[in-house]
Protein backbone atom coordinates (compact mmCIF):
# COMPACT_ATOMS: atom_id res chain seq x y z
CA UNK A 1 0.00 0.00 0.00
CA UNK A 2 0.56 3.80 -0.52
CA UNK A 3 3.47 4.93 2.34
CA UNK A 4 4.76 8.17 3.17
CA UNK A 5 7.13 8.66 6.03
CA UNK A 6 8.31 11.56 7.31
CA UNK A 7 12.04 12.20 9.22
CA UNK A 8 14.82 14.75 10.62
CA UNK A 9 12.31 17.41 12.90
CA UNK A 10 12.47 17.88 16.06
CA UNK A 11 13.54 21.12 18.41
CA UNK A 12 15.76 23.49 16.48
CA UNK A 13 16.98 26.70 17.37
CA UNK A 14 16.71 30.36 15.34
CA UNK A 15 18.49 30.34 12.86
CA UNK A 16 19.57 26.37 12.21
CA UNK A 17 18.94 24.66 9.04
CA UNK A 18 17.46 21.22 9.40
CA UNK A 19 16.65 19.08 6.64
CA UNK A 20 13.60 16.74 6.48
CA UNK A 21 13.29 13.98 4.74
CA UNK A 22 10.12 11.54 3.07
CA UNK A 23 10.30 8.34 1.81
CA UNK A 24 8.02 7.09 -0.05
CA UNK A 25 6.85 3.07 -1.34
CA UNK A 26 3.58 1.72 -2.90
CA UNK A 27 3.23 3.77 -5.52
CA UNK A 28 5.36 4.36 -8.62
CA UNK A 29 7.35 7.44 -7.17
CA UNK A 30 8.97 9.26 -10.12
CA UNK A 31 5.14 9.76 -11.70
CA UNK A 32 3.93 11.69 -8.48
CA UNK A 33 4.29 15.40 -7.71
CA UNK A 34 5.10 15.34 -3.97
CA UNK A 35 4.05 18.32 -1.53
CA UNK A 36 4.71 19.45 1.73
CA UNK A 37 2.29 20.87 4.25
CA UNK A 38 2.63 22.25 7.48
CA UNK A 39 0.09 22.67 10.23
CA UNK A 40 1.51 25.00 13.33
CA UNK A 41 -0.13 23.95 16.53
CA UNK A 42 -4.06 24.33 16.79
CA UNK A 43 -3.67 25.98 13.40
CA UNK A 44 -5.21 24.65 10.03
CA UNK A 45 -3.23 23.56 7.17
CA UNK A 46 -0.64 25.60 5.18
CA UNK A 47 0.84 24.52 1.64
CA UNK A 48 4.56 24.64 1.69
CA UNK A 49 5.88 23.54 -1.28
CA UNK A 50 6.33 20.80 -3.71
CA UNK A 51 8.47 18.92 -6.55
CA UNK A 52 7.68 17.99 -10.13
CA UNK A 53 7.25 14.26 -10.96
CA UNK A 54 10.77 14.80 -12.21
CA UNK A 55 12.30 17.44 -10.53
CA UNK A 56 12.16 20.02 -13.99
CA UNK A 57 9.72 21.88 -11.43
CA UNK A 58 9.54 23.38 -8.02
CA UNK A 59 6.94 25.75 -6.21
CA UNK A 60 7.13 27.22 -2.66
CA UNK A 61 4.60 29.06 -0.63
CA UNK A 62 5.54 32.70 -0.20
CA UNK A 63 6.12 32.47 3.46
CA UNK A 64 8.87 30.18 3.06
CA UNK A 65 9.57 31.60 -0.60
CA UNK A 66 13.72 31.92 -0.02
CA UNK A 67 14.63 29.77 2.70
CA UNK A 68 13.00 26.62 1.86
CA UNK A 69 14.43 24.06 -1.21
CA UNK A 70 12.53 21.04 -2.07
CA UNK A 71 14.44 18.68 -3.73
CA UNK A 72 14.31 14.62 -4.55
CA UNK A 73 16.25 11.34 -5.37
CA UNK A 74 14.03 9.29 -7.51
CA UNK A 75 16.64 6.55 -7.37
CA UNK A 76 16.22 5.94 -3.60
CA UNK A 77 12.03 7.15 -3.21
CA UNK A 78 13.05 10.05 -1.14
CA UNK A 79 11.96 14.10 -1.40
CA UNK A 80 13.61 16.58 0.85
CA UNK A 81 12.70 20.12 2.40
CA UNK A 82 15.98 21.62 3.53
CA UNK A 83 14.95 24.71 5.70
CA UNK A 84 17.08 27.51 6.25
CA UNK A 85 16.53 30.71 8.36
CA UNK A 86 14.31 29.03 10.61
CA UNK A 87 11.97 31.41 12.91
CA UNK A 88 9.31 30.51 15.66
CA UNK A 89 5.99 31.16 13.06
CA UNK A 90 7.66 28.18 10.78
CA UNK A 91 6.87 25.51 14.20
CA UNK A 92 4.62 23.03 12.69
CA UNK A 93 3.91 19.39 12.28
CA UNK A 94 5.40 19.09 8.42
CA UNK A 95 3.53 16.25 6.23
CA UNK A 96 4.67 14.78 2.98
CA UNK A 97 1.94 14.35 0.80
CA UNK A 98 1.71 12.46 -2.53
CA UNK A 99 -0.24 14.52 -5.57
CA UNK A 100 -3.64 12.97 -6.50
CA UNK A 101 -3.29 12.72 -10.07
CA UNK A 102 -0.27 11.09 -12.25
CA UNK A 103 2.34 13.40 -13.99
CA UNK A 104 0.73 16.96 -12.10
CA UNK A 105 -2.79 16.21 -13.83
CA UNK A 106 -4.41 16.67 -10.42
CA UNK A 107 -3.06 18.92 -7.11
CA UNK A 108 -4.37 17.67 -4.30
CA UNK A 109 -3.73 15.21 -1.74
CA UNK A 110 -4.38 11.32 -1.71
CA UNK A 111 -1.91 10.30 0.77
CA UNK A 112 -0.22 11.88 3.62
CA UNK A 113 2.82 10.97 5.57
CA UNK A 114 2.47 10.51 9.76
CA UNK A 115 3.85 14.19 9.94
CA UNK A 116 7.09 15.58 12.08
CA UNK A 117 7.10 17.61 14.19
CA UNK A 118 9.49 20.81 14.00
CA UNK A 119 9.70 23.06 17.18
CA UNK A 120 11.96 26.14 16.93
CA UNK A 121 12.87 27.65 20.11
CA UNK A 122 16.06 29.23 21.46
CA UNK B 1 -3.67 34.24 -3.77
CA UNK B 2 -7.22 32.30 -3.77
CA UNK B 3 -9.12 32.50 -0.18
CA UNK B 4 -11.36 29.65 0.81
CA UNK B 5 -14.04 30.78 3.32
CA UNK B 6 -15.48 27.46 5.36
CA UNK B 7 -18.79 27.81 7.70
CA UNK B 8 -20.01 27.63 9.98
CA UNK B 9 -16.45 27.35 12.36
CA UNK B 10 -17.87 24.84 14.36
CA UNK B 11 -21.13 22.73 13.67
CA UNK B 12 -22.93 21.00 16.88
CA UNK B 13 -24.74 17.79 15.96
CA UNK B 14 -25.81 14.38 17.73
CA UNK B 15 -24.91 10.95 15.66
CA UNK B 16 -27.62 10.44 13.22
CA UNK B 17 -27.84 13.80 11.81
CA UNK B 18 -27.32 15.37 8.81
CA UNK B 19 -23.94 17.57 8.29
CA UNK B 20 -23.94 20.74 5.49
CA UNK B 21 -20.46 22.01 5.52
CA UNK B 22 -19.69 25.14 3.64
CA UNK B 23 -16.33 26.27 1.62
CA UNK B 24 -17.05 29.62 -0.29
CA UNK B 25 -13.95 30.82 -3.02
CA UNK B 26 -12.76 34.37 -3.59
CA UNK B 27 -13.27 33.51 -7.25
CA UNK B 28 -13.94 30.61 -9.32
CA UNK B 29 -12.31 27.37 -8.70
CA UNK B 30 -14.25 25.92 -11.58
CA UNK B 31 -14.70 22.29 -10.15
CA UNK B 32 -11.26 22.16 -8.48
CA UNK B 33 -11.89 22.00 -4.76
CA UNK B 34 -11.41 18.65 -2.30
CA UNK B 35 -12.27 18.06 1.38
CA UNK B 36 -9.93 16.59 3.89
CA UNK B 37 -11.11 14.90 7.20
CA UNK B 38 -8.55 15.63 10.02
CA UNK B 39 -9.05 13.72 13.09
CA UNK B 40 -6.80 15.00 16.53
CA UNK B 41 -3.34 13.51 16.47
CA UNK B 42 -3.87 12.51 12.69
CA UNK B 43 -2.96 13.50 9.52
CA UNK B 44 -5.18 14.53 7.14
CA UNK B 45 -7.42 12.40 4.78
CA UNK B 46 -8.80 13.18 1.55
CA UNK B 47 -12.58 12.67 1.33
CA UNK B 48 -13.72 14.53 -1.78
CA UNK B 49 -11.58 15.56 -4.72
CA UNK B 50 -13.08 17.99 -7.71
CA UNK B 51 -15.71 18.70 -6.14
CA UNK B 52 -17.62 15.44 -5.93
CA UNK B 53 -15.70 12.62 -5.96
CA UNK B 54 -15.04 10.05 -3.70
CA UNK B 55 -12.17 9.23 -2.93
CA UNK B 56 -10.82 5.88 -2.88
CA UNK B 57 -12.71 3.64 0.33
CA UNK B 58 -15.12 6.61 1.43
CA UNK B 59 -18.23 5.98 2.53
CA UNK B 60 -21.36 7.07 0.81
CA UNK B 61 -22.67 8.82 3.02
CA UNK B 62 -20.05 11.85 2.36
CA UNK B 63 -21.23 13.76 -0.48
CA UNK B 64 -19.73 17.02 -2.17
CA UNK B 65 -21.21 19.26 -4.52
CA UNK B 66 -21.23 22.65 -6.25
CA UNK B 67 -18.95 24.84 -8.72
CA UNK B 68 -17.47 28.15 -9.24
CA UNK B 69 -17.29 29.59 -5.71
CA UNK B 70 -19.67 27.91 -3.42
CA UNK B 71 -19.54 24.53 -2.69
CA UNK B 72 -20.93 21.93 -0.06
CA UNK B 73 -19.46 18.32 1.71
CA UNK B 74 -23.13 16.66 3.15
CA UNK B 75 -22.48 13.36 5.79
CA UNK B 76 -26.12 12.13 5.48
CA UNK B 77 -25.95 10.56 9.01
CA UNK B 78 -23.55 10.97 11.34
CA UNK B 79 -21.56 8.23 13.26
CA UNK B 80 -18.86 8.35 15.62
CA UNK B 81 -16.12 8.16 13.77
CA UNK B 82 -17.22 11.72 11.56
CA UNK B 83 -16.72 14.00 14.59
CA UNK B 84 -13.33 15.36 13.23
CA UNK B 85 -12.16 19.00 11.54
CA UNK B 86 -12.70 18.94 7.53
CA UNK B 87 -10.82 21.64 5.11
CA UNK B 88 -11.44 22.16 1.80
CA UNK B 89 -8.47 22.87 -0.69
CA UNK B 90 -8.52 23.94 -4.35
CA UNK B 91 -6.07 23.54 -7.50
CA UNK B 92 -7.74 26.17 -9.95
CA UNK B 93 -5.19 29.25 -9.43
CA UNK B 94 -1.83 28.31 -7.99
CA UNK B 95 0.65 28.64 -6.69
CA UNK B 96 -0.12 29.15 -3.76
CA UNK B 97 -2.62 25.81 -3.06
CA UNK B 98 -4.60 27.46 -0.37
CA UNK B 99 -6.69 25.62 2.25
CA UNK B 100 -10.31 26.64 4.42
CA UNK B 101 -9.67 27.85 8.12
CA UNK B 102 -11.91 24.53 8.65
CA UNK B 103 -15.01 23.22 10.35
CA UNK B 104 -14.94 21.36 13.05
CA UNK B 105 -18.07 18.89 13.63
CA UNK B 106 -18.84 18.54 17.35
CA UNK B 107 -20.82 16.39 19.45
Amino acid sequence: QVRLVESGGGVVQPGMSPRLSCEVSGFTFSDYVIHWVRQAPGKGLEWVACIWYDGSDKYYGESVKGRFTISRDNSKNRVYLQMDSLNAEDTAVYYCAKAGLIRGQGEFFDSWGQGTLVSVSS
Amino acid sequence: EIVLTQSPATLSLSPGERATLSCRASQSVTRYLAWYQQKPGQAPRLLIYDASNRATGVPARFSGSGSGTDFTLTISSLEPEDFAVYYCQQRQHWPPLTFGGGTKVEI
